[in-house]
């Protein structure tokens, strides 16, 4: 069965780093897609960039680029977001989801299978 | 306020049918393709409809997608109580290089 399982609820102050997790399994890790995607509370669907695990090729959506950084550990399956200096606008569930497997084709990925959301609440 | 405009709601008795617009541009709905995702409330999203017009394994009959140069539509037939929630459509943009999702439509079964 495929799934990915993240990392639990984090509380954390306004300029303080952060990373957070998201686990493959029931697939060949490398291979697939992983996006990583915002949701403010109330709010709708934002995404952040993808990671091709396989050669941790990423792209970025320019509103998140410089903002966060996208990683993967090939050998415990596992990709990571990270924060150096957050903000209360951070504030929000992270999501990550499975896409394609190709790995020229970032674009007009469905994404099949998702996590069930880091909430990441920062607040002095 | 998202690139691609759904209605911010639905809504229609049980086994009635209701339809849930998309709209874009040419940067993103009319040359990409167009996917739907539906999340139930406190609940992660689900894929629903990929490609247009595909389901996945799983996915009713019931819910079938369209799409027709610049917009896309979602139809739900035979409404159950467990189709309430919200459904975002989503595509690829070329002009601003990343994925875009609708604003989200709360369905609600009356």
């Amino acid at each position: 069965e495929v799934q990915l399982l993240q990392s639990g609820a984090e509380v954390k102050k306004p300029g303080e780093s952060l990373t957070i997790s998201c686990q493959g399994s029931g697939y060949t890790f490398t291979n697939y897609w992983i996006t990583w995607v915002r949701q403010v509370p109330g709010r709708g669907l934002e995404w952040i960039g993808i990671i091709y695990p396989g050669v941790s090729e990423t792209r970025y959506s320019p509103s998140f680029q410089g903002q966060v950084t996208m990683s993967a550990d090939k050998s415990i399956n596992t990709a990571y977001l990270q924060w150096n200096r957050l903000k209360a606008s951070d504030t929000a569930r992270y999501y990550c989801a499975l896409g394609g497997s190709d790995i020229k084709t970032y674009y007009n990925l469905a994404f099949d299978m998702w996590g069930q959301g880091t909430m990441v609440t920062v607040s002095s | 306020q998202s690139v691609l405009t759904q209605p911010p709601s639905a809504s229609g008795a049980p086994g009635q049918r209701v339809t849930i617009s998309c709209s874009g541009t040419s940067s993103n709905i009319e040359n990409n393709l167009v996917h739907w995702y539906h999340q139930p409330s406190g609940a992660a999203p689900k894929l629903l409809i990929f490609s247009n017009r595909h389901r996945p394994p799983g996915v009713p009959d019931r819910f079938s997608a369209s799409k027709s140069d610049t917009s896309a539509s979602l139809a739900i037939s035979g409404l159950q109580s467990e189709d309430e929630g919200d459904y975002y459509c989503a595509s690829w943009d070329d002009t601003l290089k990343r994925h875009v999702f609708g604003g989200g439509t709360k369905l609600t079964v009356l």
